[in-house]
Parts: C-alpha cells; structure tokens; sequence
C-alpha cells in the first residue's frame, strides 16, 4: 500500500540553524501539507502546496519557513534559523484532491537545543 | 483555535462493547470531516471521512455520524477491540485545504 515517508525520524539542532525536513508523498498525489504537533498540544496546519505553489499558510507559517518541491517526488520544508519553540513532531501529508482524505507521513522529531 | 472539540480526554471501554467517540465543531462553513487514529511515535492514520451533504457514513467496524444542526459528530467502533487502543483525531476541513483537528481522545479498550 502506498504511503508517505518522512526523513529523518528524528532531527536534533542548535538554536539558530537551519533545518530541512523531507517528505515523499503518495506518488499519484496532488496536494501536499505540513502539520506540526508541538508536545501536548493539537495537530497544527503550516503550509498546502499546490501546482508547484502555496496554496494556503497559518499564520505560524513565517518568513522563517519556506517549503519545495525540488524533484517532482520530494516534498521539503526549510526552517531557515530555527527557534527553542520550533521544537515539534512535523507531519508531511498528501491527498489526491483537495477534498480527498489526507494521509499523513510517520512524523520527524525536531528537538532544537 | 477551538473550532474542533473534543471533550472527552480520555474513553475505557471493555473489549466487544461499543466505544462512542465526540466531537463537536463551530465553524459552520465545515463540509467535511474525518477521524484519524493515532499511535505514540507513528503519524495520524485515516479512518473514515464524511462529507456534509450525509449524516452517517459505515466502512466495516466503524461509523461516523453527523448532526449537522447540532455541529456534533461521532464515531462509533463497534466491536471495540484492545488493537483499537490508540488516540483519536476529530477533523475538519473547508473546501479542501487545510484540516483542523481537535485535541484527540485516548480509547482504551481492555480485554
């Protein structure tokens, strides 16, 4: 069965560097997300992507963040100067249309030092 | 953000019963909904969605329902079993896009 992978699982940084996180979603798929779930806390939306372009952001989804569809399979998001508070589990998901169910990736844990 | 709520933390249910998870929602512009169940350290895995034109959607153990006038979903797992112990995720979403979820309910079901 298809489903979308994340690398790395677990991703571990000094305050102030960059980080890219990986995502390849399901190969057919033409919408891709970003969540994050801070510990304790809700599944938060960042970022859709559509058509090479953002289709929506939050309002956490700063100037800091940015993502890319480099290849046509991988799906990345770039936090360019990271923060203690960026700390988080981040979920890549896809769908194949916009009003399709989205399938999520297993998650990689950001932990910023 | 509290468009998608889930009041209940937590849900004991014995093994072959019936576990009743809630949701409520305000945003009334919400036209589909999904639940996804969670295990520690995995990502959210899709169960069963609904959209807003229905009021029950089935797909084996599982059925949502969804009362539109009261902003209130559920999903029923009917038998439960100690497999389906894990967190669960109420979803929504507005003309595709981005979903909004709620602060998840942890199900056990004790065998």
């Amino acid at each position: 069965e298809p489903e979308v992978t994340q690398t790395p699982s677990h991703q571990v940084t000094q305050m102030g560097q960059e980080v890219i996180l990986r995502c390849v979603p399901i190969s057919n798929h033409l919408y891709f997300y970003w969540y994050r779930q801070i510990l304790g806390q809700k599944v938060e939306f960042l970022v859709s992507f559509y058509n090479n372009e953002i289709s929506e952001k939050s309002e956490i989804f700063d100037d800091q963040f940015s993502v890319e569809r480099p290849d046509g399979s991988n799906f990345t998001l770039k936090i360019r100067s990271t923060k203690l508070e960026d700390s988080a589990m981040y979920f890549c998901a896809s769908s194949g249309q916009g009003l399709d169910e989205q399938f999520f990736g297993p998650g990689t844990r950001l932990t910023v030092l | 953000d509290q468009q998608v709520k889930q009041n209940s933390p937590s849900l004991s249910v014995q093994e072959g019963r019936i576990s009743i998870l809630n949701c409520d929602y305000t945003n009334s512009m919400f036209d589909y909904f999904l639940w996804y169940k969670k295990y520690p350290a995995e990502g959210p895995t899709f169960l069963i969605s609904i959209s807003s034109i229905k009021d029950k959607n089935e797909d084996g153990r599982f059925t949502v329902f969804l009362n539109k006038s009261a902003k209130h979903l559920s999903l029923h797992i009917v038998p439960s079993q100690p497999g389906d112990s894990a967190v669960y995720f109420c979803a929504a979403s507005s003309g595709g896009n981005k979903l909004v979820f709620g602060a998840g309910t942890i199900l056990r079901v004790k065998s």
